[in-house]
């Protein structure tokens, strides 16, 4: 039972370039996030899903697309990076009537 | 826009002190959660506690809330070097929203050998 996993852990990219990350659960949630995490400021929602085919905008969606084709995984794009977009990125998620959320282990992205 | 907010930022103790930070918020809530995350790795649920609670333990963790003053805190008692983390608090909102919890900005805490 691994959890939450996210891939890659690291990468850099160029303003411009596109890129996804591919965040994986095997708990069985319905529900999964996406996060980004900037020195001082906490976590900020992204986008979220609430099941399989269903995604929605969180806090700060402008310039990520997603994608929840398969309950287990959860894809967060970025179709034309920006050096705004540097930061930590983590995937949660949680079970249908549940309060806890379960973080993966995040990945670091710089946009140069 | 963020809804908790942790103070302090930064606290630097002795092992064997209590560590006790504190997390304001500003709407009604569901229920207030808090979360560590050691540097470099993902948020582990550390505790929960309801609307309708005032007070919860869970082994050295005692949390209180106190919905009048919207505020919370996380009491680490006899702390270990281990304890080293950022700590959050995160709330829900009363009015459900897909549970969409919102996070404060985090207290750092470092304990010493």
């Amino acid at each position: 039972n691994a959890g939450v996993t996210q891939t890659p852990k690291f990468r850099v990219l160029k303003t411009g370039q596109s890129m996804t990350l591919l965040c994986a659960q095997d708990m069985n949630h319905e529900y999964m996030y996406w996060y980004r995490q900037d020195p001082g400021m906490g976590l900020r929602l992204i986008h979220y899903s609430v099941g399989e085919g269903t995604t929605a905008k969180g806090e700060v969606p402008d310039g990520y697309n997603v994608s929840r084709l398969k309950k287990q995984n959860f894809l967060l794009g970025l179709e034309s990076a920006a050096p705004s977009q540097t930061s930590v990125y983590f995937c949660a998620s949680k079970g249908q009537g549940a309060d806890t959320q379960y973080f993966g282990p995040g990945t670091r992205l710089t946009v140069l | 826009s963020q809804q908790g907010e942790e103070d302090p930022q930064a606290l630097s103790i002795q092992e064997g002190e209590n560590a006790t930070m504190n997390c304001s918020y500003k709407t009604s809530i569901n229920n207030l959660q808090w979360y560590r995350q050691n540097s470099g790795r993902g948020l582990v649920h550390l505790i929960l506690i309801r609307s309708n609670e005032r007070e919860k333990h869970s082994g050295r963790l005692r949390v209180t809330l106190d919905t009048s003053k919207k505020s919370s805190s996380l009491l680490i008692t006899a702390s270990r070097a281990a304890d080293t983390a950022s700590y959050f608090c995160a709330t829900l909102p009363g009015s459900g929203g897909y549970n969409k919890l919102i996070f404060g900005a985090g207290t750092r805490l470092a304990v010493h050998p």
